[in-house]
């Protein structure tokens, strides 16, 4: 089993409707992230998270909203959808204990979100 | 701002031929390197790092050396394979403060038989 799985992998919808996306991860790691991917503009932060207790804005949060509802869960929503959030979204994890900025990020395979 | 910038792709090689694909970075203080590798349909992976200057990180003879002189994390591999299409994303992250990774814009790579 991955050690970073989303779902769902792909999803269709249209403008307005309020869509959610899931992550869990099995490596026990505090830190959880969501990006987005878009053609030539590579990976962009859009929420992340260090624990239960932590949300933080990345670098381009508006439209979106999330939620850590335990260690392994962190959820990203689209309240109310657009085109332009039609992306590639990838959830992330690591592990910030040590405080040491060698700790690889693992990513899920990440899920497509196309809004019509 | 920490900020990553790559070569622009796509980079097109045949099987066999030599590879470089060159990252150079800006960062106050002393940021970890990383290339991660995405194959198509996948996610992201780490594919190798360096964590202070003048380290060589290496995998699937994959290879790429942390030059502090001239910021740069350049990746290069002697023999490309078919198997290696893919792409390619430079990436540092910095001691101190949040740890939050910053990514370049990734580098497609295409290997022809």
């Amino acid at each position: 089993d991955a050690d970073v799985t989303q779902t769902p992998r792909n999803r269709i919808t249209k403008t307005g409707k309020r869509i959610m996306l899931e992550c869990s991860q099995t490596k026990g790691h505090d830190r959880m992230y969501w990006y987005r991917q878009d053609p030539g503009l590579g990976l962009r932060l859009i929420y992340y998270s260090f624990d239960v207790k932590d949300i933080n804005k990345g670098e381009i949060s508006d439209g979106y909203s999330v939620s850590r509802q335990a260690q392994a869960k962190f959820s990203l929503s689209l309240e109310s959808a657009i085109p332009n959030q039609t992306a590639l979204y990838f959830c992330a994890t690591s592990d910030g204990g040590q405080l040491t900025s060698g700790n690889t990020i693992y990513f899920g395979e990440g899920s497509w979100l196309t809004v019509v | 701002g920490d900020s990553v910038t790559q070569m622009e792709g796509p980079v097109t090689l045949s099987e066999e031929a030599f590879l470089t694909i060159n990252c150079t970075y800006t960062a106050t203080g002393y940021p970890s390197l990383f290339w991660y590798v995405q194959y198509p349909g996948e996610g992201l992976q780490l594919l190798l790092k360096a964590t202070k200057a003048d380290d060589k990180g290496s995998n699937k003879g994959f290879e790429a050396t942390y030059r502090k002189e001239t910021t740069s994390f350049h990746l290069e591999k002697g023999s490309v394979q078919v198997s290696d299409s893919a792409v390619y994303f430079c990436a540092l992250k910095k001691r101190g403060g949040s740890y939050i990774p910053t990514f370049g814009r990734g580098t497609s790579l295409i290997v022809h038989p």
